[in-house]
Parts: structure tokens; sequence; C-alpha cells
């Protein structure tokens, strides 16, 4: 078992949809999330980071994170063709060490 | 603020041939990955260095990669010799210490032939 697993998709969506997100683990030490932007050749960008339980709000994302689950969530709102792109959520253990991936979402939005 | 830095962006090499990637990380950043991205796959950690020092390197494959960061800033990333399945992209990320985001560069496309 992967210790992130993630949907790879991929999620085709009309404009002004709302997208939603979502990767799973399975250790309990990872105490740090993120989500990031990964557009065609290129680098990762970072979205969001979190830490605790509970929803953070920027603009129209919303990542949301439920420990008790060991599940994490990216809302898009009113999603854009400028969206269209792989979403890869991270997690870092308790130890600082072991930054882990999942595989990535491929997100089109079509206008 | 300036992002990190890799060279070169693509490379072409031919299968047991040798090849190296450079990466100069945000300035003040003490955290500093190298990742193999396969396409369609996520980012898979190969070394992490806190300042010189290796943190974790559990997943880099010792017996033809290796990775040095002197001095605690640029670092390289070695592959000697290389296979088929060497072919992704090696990217390099940096962070101001281990529990705190990192940050991305463009990334070093290899192809082995």
């Amino acid at each position: 078992q992967k210790e992130v697993e993630q949907d790879p998709g991929p999620l085709s969506v009309p404009e002004g949809a709302i997208v939603s997100l979502n990767c799973t683990y399975s250790n309990s030490a990872f105490q740090y999330f993120m989500w990031y932007r990964q557009y065609s050749r290129k680098g990762p960008e970072l979205l969001m980071y979190t830490y605790s339980s509970g929803n953070k709000e920027d603009g129209r994302f919303t990542a949301q994170v439920d420990k008790s689950s060991k599940y994490i969530s990216l809302f898009i709102r009113d999603s854009q063709p400028s969206d269209s792109a792989t979403y890869l959520c991270a997690m870092i253990l308790n130890t600082g060490n072991q930054f882990y991936f999942g595989t990535g979402t491929s997100l089109t939005v079509i206008p | 603020e300036a992002g990190v830095a890799q060279s070169p962006r693509y490379k072409i090499i031919e299968k047991r041939q040798s090849v190296a990637f450079w990466c100069n990380p945000i300035s003040g950043h003490a955290t500093l990955y190298w990742y193999q991205q396969i396409l369609g796959q996520g980012p898979k950690l190969l070394i992490q260095f806190q300042n010189n020092g290796v943190v974790d390197d559990s997943q880099l494959p010792k017996d033809r990669f290796s990775a040095e960061r002197l001095k605690g800033v640029d670092s390289t990333l070695k592959i000697q010799p290389a296979k088929l399945e060497d072919s992704a992209v090696y990217l390099c990320a940096s962070s101001l210490m281990g529990f705190t985001e990192a940050f991305f560069g463009q990334g070093t496309r290899l192809t082995v032939v």
C-alpha cells in the first residue's frame, strides 16, 4: 500500500464548476499537508499549506484536512480554464523528513 | 525573491553514459531535495539534504546515483551509468527547514536512449 493515494483522473469539468480533489493516507504521523499545481513541463508550485485539521481558504481554493479519517481535499470554486493542470497532494511526517507526494490528478476545465 | 534554479533544462544521452544536474536553491533555504518524476507519476524523493548533510537517501539507487551539496548551497545530482528507466524529469526543491513547504525548480528533463 502506498503512503499517499490519489485518484489520477483525468478529471474534465465545464468552466464555473466546483472541483473536488482528494487524497488519502495511511500514516497517522503525517502532520503537514500541501497541495501543489503542476502545469505541463513545469515544476510543481505550492497552492496551499495546512497543519491542522479543518478548512483553509485562499480565494477560490479551499483545503480541507480530516486527520481522523486520514483524508485531505482541495476544492476549487468557479473553475477556470487556467486551472487546467495536474494537482498533487503532498505530506510531511512530524519528524520533518520524508516529503511524500500523491500521484497527481489531471484536471481539464473546458471553456 | 529568486526561485530555485536548475540546469540544464533538457538532456538526451545514450544508455551507459553519465550525466550531471545542477541546482541552486532559494537563498537561505537549509533543506534541499532532489526528486525523480516519471511521466504520469508524482515526484519521488531521491535525496534530502539539511545544509550539507544527508537527511534521507533511502530511495536513491546508490549503485548509479550520487548527490552532493558542498558548502550547504548548490547541489549536483549525478547518474553513472544511465539506464533507459532513468528517463524522467529531475526536480530540485528547497525549503527553509524540513517542516515547511518546498519550492520547486523547473526541472531537468532527461531522456536516455
